[in-house]
């Protein structure tokens, strides 16, 4: 069975610093890993991936990941925050087999501070 | 445009009406799920769709049924709702590979009171 644990349900971060958003998964097979991210009052929509290779993955608004196996994490950063990153984002897995499930994890809240 | 319309936005209703949330997508996605959302616990998968006419439970499905007679809509029914369904929903589609992107509707918050 597969799960995904983001560690922080809230944080703050002043705008221009580091976003650092912690995600450790467990996982039978090798996984696919997946960041969402929910603006107010919408949908979630996808920030970035890992299917298979390199194992930084950059994705949309200057946000990238890395997969580690060796860890079971896939983290997400970006170098310097801007207001419009304020929402919630979710860590999720799918796991090679499942047919496109998705188990997400409990989602961080990111606060941006001027 | 790619899209999964989901409605409505809102409602308010009251225990034991029967309801229905419509979902829609517009990509020939095959697989089509349902997800709550609750603070503190993310989204949770509560039925989901490989194919018309091809319907399983997922982690949270009591209280709730689908169906999926045509590929492009997979309603949400709540036969006698309960304040415990009070929610946010989220229809999703995808193609059928764990690897591809899923794309969401835009939510639907219900209470039931």
């Amino acid at each position: 069975a597969q799960s995904v644990t983001q560690l922080g349900s809230h944080v703050s971060v002043s705008e221009g610093a580091l976003v650092l958003l912690r995600c450790n998964y467990s996982s039978s097979v090798p996984p696919y890993l997946f960041w969402y991210v929910q603006y107010p009052n919408q949908g979630l929509q996808l920030l970035l991936k890992y299917t298979t290779g390199a194992t930084l993955v950059k994705g949309i608004n200057g946000f990238e990941a890395e997969f580690k196996k060796s860890e079971t994490s896939f983290h997400l950063t970006k170098p310097s925050a801007h207001m419009s990153d304020a929402a919630e984002y979710f860590c999720a897995v799918s796991e090679s087999d499942s047919w496109g499930k998705l188990q997400f994890g409990a989602g961080t809240q990111v606060v941006v501070t001027p | 445009e790619a899209q999964v319309t989901q409605n409505p936005r809102y409602l308010i209703t009251v225990t034991g009406k029967k309801l229905t949330v419509t979902c829609s997508q517009n990509m020939n996605h095959e697989y089509m799920s349902w997800y709550r959302q609750d603070p503190g616990l993310g989204l949770r998968q509560i039925y989901y769709s490989m194919n018309v006419e091809v319907t399983d439970k997922g982690d949270v499905p009591e209280g709730y049924k689908v169906s999926r007679k045509e590929k492009r809509n997979f309603p949400l029914i709540l036969e006698s709702p309960s304040p415990n369904q009070t929610s946010l929903y989220f229809c999703a589609s995808s193609l059928r590979q764990g690897n591809t992107e899923a794309f969401f509707g835009q939510g639907t918050r219900l209470t039931v009171v």
